[in-house]
Order: C-alpha cells, then sequence, then structure tokens
C-alpha cells in the first residue's frame, strides 16, 4: 500500500465549478504538507504549503489537512479554464532535511 | 531571477548508451533531487543530495548515478544498466535546513530509440 493515496482521476468540470482534491496517508509522523500544480510537459510548482493541521486560504484556493483522519484536500473555488492541469499532494516529517513524498497527481480540466 | 535549469529539454538515447542530464540552480539551496516521473506513477526519487560531495540513493537508484561537486550542480547519468529510462526527469532543489517545500526544473524527457 502506498504512503499516500490520491485519486488520479481525470476530473473534468464546468468553469465557474467548485473543485475538490483529496489525498489521504499513512504516516502519522507527517508534518508538512504541499499542493503542487503541474502543467503538461513542465516542472510542478508550489501552490499551498501547510504546517501541521488547519486551513489556509490564498485567492481561490484553500488548503485544509485534518490529521486525525490523515486526509488533505485542496479547494479551488471560480475554476478556470486555466486551471487545468495535474494537481500533486506532497507531505514530509519534522525532521530536518526530510524527503517529501508525492502523490500521483490528479489530473483537472476545467471546460469553457 | 533565480530557478532552475535543466538540459536538454529532449533527450534520445541509444541502447546501450550512457547520458548525462544537467541540473543548476542558483537559490542557493543545500538540498538537491531527482525524481522520475512516469504515467500512473507520480514522481519517484532517484537520488537527492544534502551537502556538497554527498548524496544517498532514493527509491529507484539502480541504473542512475549522480555527482555533487559544486552546491549549483547535480547532474544526473542514466546508465546502460537502466533498461526502461524512457520517462520525464525532474530536478528540484530545497534550503534543507527545514521543508518549505521544492522548486522544480522544467525537467527532461529522455526516450530511447
Amino acid at each position: 500500500q502506498k504512503e499516500v493515496e490520491q485519486d488520479p482521476g481525470p476530473l473534468s468540470v464546468p468553469e465557474g465549478a467548485i473543485v475538490s482534491l483529496n489525498c489521504t496517508y499513512s504516516n502519522s509522523a507527517f508534518q508538512y504538507f504541499m499542493w503542487y500544480r503541474q502543467y503538461s510537459r513542465k516542472g510542478p510548482e508550489l501552490l499551498m504549503y501547510t504546517y501541521s493541521s488547519g486551513n489556509k486560504e490564498d485567492g481561490r484556493f484553500t488548503a485544509q489537512v485534518d490529521k486525525s483522519s490523515k486526509y488533505i484536500s485542496l479547494f479551488i473555488r471560480d475554476s478556470q479554464p486555466s486551471d487545468s492541469a495535474t494537481y500533486l499532494c506532497a507531505m514530509s516529517e519534522e525532521t530536518s532535511g526530510s524527503r517529501l513524498t508525492f502523490g500521483e497527481g490528479t489530473q483537472l480540466t476545467v471546460n469553457p | 531571477d533565480g530557478g532552475i535549469t535543466q538540459s536538454p529539454k529532449y533527450l534520445f538515447r541509444k541502447e546501450g548508451q550512457n547520458v548525462t542530464l544537467s541540473c543548476e540552480q542558483n537559490l542557493n539551496h543545500d538540498a538537491m533531487y531527482w525524481y522520475r516521473q512516469d504515467p500512473g506513477q507520480g514522481l519517484r526519487l532517484i537520488y537527492y543530495s544534502q551537502i556538497v560531495n554527498d548524496f544517498q540513493k532514493g527509491d529507484i537508484a539502480e541504473g542512475y548515478s549522480v555527482s555533487r561537486e559544486k552546491k549549483e550542480s547535480f547532474p544526473l547519468t542514466v546508465t546502460s544498466a537502466q533498461k526502461n529510462p524512457t520517462a520525464f526527469y525532474l530536478c528540484a532543489s530545497s534550503i534543507g535546513a527545514r521543508n518549505y517545500g521544492y522548486t522544480f526544473g522544467s525537467g527532461t524527457r529522455l526516450t530511447v530509440v
């Protein structure tokens, strides 16, 4: 079983929809949680960063971490065609220089 | 602008050849990483280095080699021992002391011909 599970999709939504992307994990030592966005044939870019539990909002994006359930989410409000990309969750432990463990990525298409 | 530069963008390798992928960063980051990305498998760690002249194997190091002679540079060699090298290769770096996330390069697409 993978340490981080992410539904690969593909997910297709109409423009303006609210999108929910999710990951579950098994390692209770994970403390840093991130979401990356990757456009086709490009490198991933860091979208959201959260330490421990709670919510974080940045414009149309909201990241949620529920450590009790080992579950993280990324919400995209008023989705735009430019949001069409693959979204990867990533997480790591507290220890210094810890490696990131990535989910498989969810492919999202927002249709105009 | 600070960032990570990977070259070349596309690379073709013949059977039995070694090829080297370049990764250079000017972010003054201590740690650097190489990942391989395949459809349906996400990102898999090949090698990583947290300081100059030191590096560790990741989850899929067989058939690959690296060096870290300078802080800015972390080249990856795909050897002939790697039986299925066709993939998208990503280099990343991070500050290293604490995990604030990685900065990725734009990737190299390697194809065996």
